[in-house]
């Protein structure tokens, strides 16, 4: 079955640990992306990525970090200095170029106590 | 910052159209407009896109105007499973997907 996969779908973390969520396509894609979700709100594109071990920042990068060693895998850290890590994080992935559709996950719902 | 403009929420009766309005006055010749809708909890779901001509697919029909400043999401009978939050996307040349706030679709029984 292609599609993407994040894993886990909750998570939950102790405040002052950095944390990695997995995002997983096979799909061949070539962009991925990161977004943040809070209540009620819409997305926030935190990183995205057109090529790999290249990435652009979004517009909330701030308190996180990726990286793209692989065509395949886009993982996310939500590190200590984000304040407010709490959120429901969405990966998505498309193919190369503006006529053509995005493909999500299902997200991984982040809980720091 | 997102490029569109939506209506927070509208309400739509069982087996009606419903028409979702976008407005995304400052987009440009190569840009496209997409739609897609996230059900609680859940990824969003891609619907349909286009550039300048109305499409339609098995979900619904997109009609953008002559001028490419406004365009119309139509669900031609809506139902229940049709409530969802509906974005409309302007994907432009550096490639990124922002997302505005959506519209919050209730469909009534």
């Amino acid at each position: 079955d292609g599609g993407i996969t994040q894993s886990p779908k909750y998570l939950f973390r102790k405040e002052g640990q950095n944390v990695t969520l997995s995002c997983e396509q096979n799909l061949n894609h070539d962009a991925m992306y990161w977004y943040r979700q809070d209540p009620g709100q819409g997305l926030r594109l935190i990183y995205y990525s057109q090529i790999v071990n290249d990435f652009q920042k979004g517009d909330i990068a701030e308190g996180y970090s990726v990286s793209r060693e692989k065509k395949e895998s886009f993982p996310l850290t939500v590190t200590s200095a984000q304040k407010n890590p709490t959120a429901f994080y969405l990966c998505a992935s498309s193919p190369d170029g503006l006529n053509t559709e995005a493909f999500f996950g299902q997200g991984t719902r982040l809980t720091v106590v | 910052d997102a490029k569109t403009t939506q209506p927070p929420s509208m309400d739509c009766a069982e087996g009606r159209a419903a028409n979702l309005p976008c407005n995304h006055s400052t987009i440009s010749g190569n840009e496209y407009v997409y739609w897609y809708r996230q059900i609680h909890s859940q990824g969003p779901q891609y619907i349909i896109h286009g550039l300048k001509n109305n499409e339609t697919n098995e979900m619904a029909s997109l009609i953008i105007t002559e001028d490419r400043k406004s365009s119309t999401l139509i669900l031609p009978h809506a139902t229940l499973r049709d409530t969802a939050v509906y974005y409309c996307i302007v994907r432009g040349r550096d490639d990124k997907i922002i997302f505005g706030k959506g519209t919050r679709l209730h469909i009534l029984p």
